[in-house]
């Protein structure tokens, strides 16, 4: 079964400067991969996905992701932070499962706090 | 605009008590999904329905239930059974060809008396 790892529970960056948001995921095959955006009594938001092709995937938002396959990674970044991207994100790994569904599973989500 | 409308936004519910959290979407989507949000823990499936009257058990069904039959509403009902009903609940549909990412509502808060 699929399974994503959100190593970082809390993220704190000061407005103007660069974030990175680590996703581990496992899957036996090739994933497909999304990042979502949540703020507070909101529903979620995709950021962007990954199906295949370019590892480098743009985003809303000035959000982008890297595919690295050999480190089971699929990172979100963003070069310059702003008060307003303060939300939890969510990483989230696609698959068939064996009845033909397509079902994602997510990670445990991580709270990015932006200080002024 | 199309979307997804979830209803109430804050529930309550006393102890013995079903409620049920409505789900609405305009997408044409075939897939319609209910997940429960709790504080670190992530979004964990509920329920999920690829056609109409036709629906599958998530991770954590114990205390729900739902039924699909329009492909428009996907209603959960939190029965009595569900000893902890208090979260965030959120609900999303997809095309269900293909890889197709999600669409979510804006979500119920469900507290308890």
């Amino acid at each position: 079964a699929q399974s994503v790892t959100q190593p970082d529970i809390h993220i704190t960056v000061s407005e103007g400067a660069s974030l990175e948001l680590r996703c581990n995921y496992s899957y036996g095959a090739t994933p497909y991969l999304f990042w979502y955006v949540q703020s507070p009594g909101q529903g979620l938001q995709l950021l962007l996905k990954y199906f295949s092709g370019d590892t480098l995937v743009q985003g809303i938002k000035g959000f982008e992701a890297e595919f690295k396959r050999s480190q089971s990674s699929f990172n979100l970044r963003k070069p310059s932070v702003h008060w307003s991207d303060a939300a939890e994100y969510f990483c989230a790994v696609g698959a068939i499962t064996s009845g033909g569904s397509y079902i994602p599973t997510f990670g445990r989500g991580t709270s990015l706090i932006v200080h002024p | 605009d199309g979307g997804i409308t979830q209803s109430p936004k804050y529930l309550f519910r006393k102890e013995g008590q079903n409620v049920t959290l409505s789900c609405e979407q305009n997408l044409n989507h075939d897939a319609m999904y209910w997940y429960r949000q709790d504080p670190g823990q992530g979004l964990r499936l509920i329920y999920y329905s690829q056609i109409v009257n036709d629906f599958q058990k998530g991770d954590i069904a114990e205390g729900y239930s739902v039924s699909r039959e329009k492909k428009e509403s996907f209603p959960l009902t939190v029965t009595s059974a569900q000893k902890n009903p208090t979260a965030f609940y959120l609900c999303a549909s997809s095309m269900s060809r293909g890889y197709q990412p999600q669409h979510f509502g804006d979500g119920t808060r469900l507290s308890i008396l």
